[in-house]
């Protein structure tokens, strides 16, 4: 079975710092990552894809994700973070044999602090 | 251009009421998800549409809820004599297909409390 991990709850960071949110995944075969940010009270909003080829992807708002094959992972980046930024961070895998639905880690806390 | 839509915003209804649930897609997706967000259970994958065909809903919770799709647009989830652990907030994707590596976009959800 395809599953995601997001071993931290909750990322605290300072403004101005880089900032990472970690992501691995179990699936067979070649995986279609995602990341995907949330807001108080508001629905998803897609950040970035993983497909196939380079291994760094970027994405909306400056972020960006580093797919590593051997380790698993998928982890998500930004190098100078702004307390905007301070969201729910979903990571996902999709499931082409579930009609290609989404399976996601149980979220991301991120506190971006003046 | 228009995302996707969902109506009511919020929905309080009573033990035992039935309730519908209504989505709107981005026009020319043919690909459309339902999934449930509650505090225990995270994220959770409820069905799919490809057009107006739901091949498999194994992932819904029980009997009493269902789901249609017509003209391969609006979508209806539909949720027979609610109870309280029903209480979550459901949210719908569109996706230009339900084969490839197509992003989902979500609508803001519909935020539903049983009493």
């Amino acid at each position: 079975a395809q599953s995601v991990a997001q071993p931290e709850d909750q990322v605290n960071v300072a403004e101005g710092n880089p900032l990472t949110v970690k992501c691995t995944y179990s699936v067979s075969g070649n995986p279609y990552l995602f990341w995907y940010v949330q807001y108080p009270n508001r629905g998803l909003q897609f950040l970035l894809k993983y497909i196939t080829g380079d291994n760094l992807v970027k994405g909306s708002y400056g972020f960006e994700a580093e797919f590593n094959k051997s380790q698993t992972s998928f982890h998500l980046k930004k190098p100078s973070a702004l307390v905007s930024d301070s969201a729910l961070y979903f990571c996902a895998v999709r499931d082409m044999s579930m009609g290609g639905k989404l399976i996601f880690g149980q979220g991301t806390e991120l506190s971006v602090k003046p | 251009g228009a995302g996707v839509s969902q109506s009511p915003s919020n929905k309080v209804t009573e033990k035992g009421k039935d309730v519908e649930l209504r989505c709107d897609p981005i026009s020319g997706h043919t690909a459309l998800y339902w999934y449930r967000q509650s505090l225990g259970q995270g994220l959770e994958f409820l069905i799919y549409f490809q057009g107006n065909s739901a091949p498999d809903k194994s992932g819904l919770p029980s009997d009493r809820f269902s789901a249609e799709r017509t003209g391969g647009s609006v979508s209806t989830l539909t949720i027979q004599r609610t109870q309280q652990e029903d209480s979550a907030v459901y949210l719908c994707a569109s996706s230009l297909s339900t084969a490839g590596p197509y992003e989902q976009y979500f609508g803001p959800g519909t935020r539903l409390t049983v009493t």
